[in-house]
């Protein structure tokens, strides 16, 4: 079955360090996304690719960083310079020119 | 402004009671999503609608263009219902590919 994976559900790191977030499909969808939703939040868009080498910065992307070198795989680096990194991360991709989105289960990641 | 906003924010029901969630959006779109979000954060994607309705079991969701607007029902409702309920809109194929999201409506559905 087609779909999109996001590992691992639950993450926890400590503060300082990088930690990659992975996101893959198996859906041969064009366009991916990373949300970022805080407590009592809507999700906003931290980082979008649109075809594989090329990606955009959302909204709030600074501490950020992505990487589109596969089709099927788009991981996101929360640095060390994103000063609050404990949230709740959501991926998504679309078929570009398709109306309809396929969402990650998210990763909760937690720094202390 | 937001592009996408959705009320009620916080909605409480007794099990049993038809519940109402509206999302209106200010953009051009090409299709609007109803997603579900459940304690721990996992979403599920309930709709997707571009015109008129569709029914799930209890849910329904209809959307009207013109007012640009949309609405989530759910009938008979039930506590495992209690969930956060997310709209979300995608954009017309000729723009830009970026999702919009909605806040969110924290539904609690008591026994």
């Amino acid at each position: 079955d087609g779909g999109i994976t996001q590992s691992p559900k639950y993450l926890f790191r400590k503060e300082g360090q990088n930690v990659t977030l992975s996101c893959e499909q198996n859906l041969n969808h064009d366009a991916m996304y990373w949300y970022r939703q805080d407590p009592g939040q809507g999700l906003r868009l931290i980082y979008y690719s649109q075809i594989v080498n090329d990606f955009q910065k959302g909204d709030i992307a600074e501490g950020y960083s992505v990487s589109r070198e596969k089709k099927e795989s788009f991981p996101l680096t929360v640095t060390s310079a994103q000063k609050n990194p404990t949230a709740f991360y959501l991926c998504a991709s679309r078929r570009q020119g398709d109306t309809e989105a396929f969402f990650g289960q998210g990763t909760r990641l937690t720094v202390v | 402004k937001n592009e996408v906003e959705q009320s009620p924010q916080n909605l409480t029901a007794q099990e049993g009671e038809f519940i109402t969630i509206n999302c209106s959006y200010s953009v051009g779109i090409s299709a609007l999503h109803w997603l579900q979000q459940h304690p721990g954060g996992g979403i599920v994607s309930l709709f997707m609608l571009s015109s008129g309705k569709k029914k799930h079991g209890r849910l329904i969701a209809t959307i009207n263009i013109q007012e640009k607007h949309s609405s989530l029902h759910i009938t008979a409702s039930h506590p495992r219902d209690s969930a956060v309920y997310i709209c979300a809109v995608s954009p017309p194929r000729t723009s830009g590919s970026r999702l919009t999201f909605g806040e969110g409506t924290q539904l609690t559905v008591n026994p």
